[in-house]
């Protein structure tokens, strides 16, 4: 089975903090999501990445960049974290799908529930 | 573009009835459609995807889901519900870069 692991379940930081979300999967994926999950929002795409070193802003990219070093692992940095980036954060991989009649499914992580204080 | 509306956030059912989530897409090329469920302190599963082929597609747990061009639905739905079946519920469309764009959700409660 897939494996996506996110590095912790729950984190508490404070306002102007640097933020480091780390994301691995063990599959070999080429392509990595990042997601936030708030109530009555359902999920929004903030980046993803096709390959190591590269990345697509998503529908919420501000407040937020990425770091994709090595195929496995995905990071999301919020460079100076602020409240309304309170939030559930889900991480995501696929294998390679850029044509639209792919039909490969995400895998999903547990989630970090980051709160911002 | 691609969207997904969930209707109903909220959905209550008794155990032992039926269970039928509504979920509309809209998309500009043939859809791939999916639907995840999340519990509680989890991450996503993915219950069920219709690519091309059949149009009414098995997952597990027992859920199923129509793909109905012309109306552009694909509602999931299982006969009896069980106490484990609550859960928040997500209806996906695949976007044109490869991402998924997801419903709002809809939560599941089940009555005993």
């Amino acid at each position: 089975d897939v494996k996506v692991t996110q590095s912790s379940r729950y984190l508490v930081k404070r306002t102007g903090e640097k933020v480091f979300l780390e994301c691995v999967q063990d599959m070999d994926h080429e392509n990595m999501f990042w997601y936030r999950q708030d109530p009555g929002l359902g999920l929004r795409l903030i980046y993803f990445s096709y390959d190591v070193k590269m990345k697509e802003k998503g529908d919420i990219p501000e407040g937020y960049s990425v770091s994709r070093e090595k195929k496995e692992r995905f990071s999301l940095i919020l460079e100076s974290a602020s409240t309304n980036q309170t939030s559930m954060y889900l991480c995501a991989s696929s294998n390679r799908d850029r044509l639209v009649k792919s039909n490969q499914p995400q895998h999903f992580g547990d989630g970090t529930r980051l709160s911002i204080l | 573009a691609q969207s997904v509306t969930q209707l109903g956030s909220h959905v209550s059912v008794s155990e032992g009835a039926l269970v039928l989530l509504r979920c509309n897409y809209s998309s500009s090329v043939p859809p791939y459609l999916f639907w995840y469920v999340q519990y509680p302190n989890q991450g996503l599963q993915l219950l069920l995807k219709y690519t091309t082929g059949a149009t009414l597609v098995k997952g597990i747990n027992g859920f199923e889901a129509e793909f109905k061009k012309s109306e552009t639905s694909f509602h999931l739905t299982k006969p009896s519900a069980h106490m484990s079946d609550a859960a928040e519920y997500f209806c996906a469309v695949r976007g044109s870069q490869g991402n998924l764009i997801f419903g709002k959700g809809t939560k599941l409660s089940v009555k005993p």
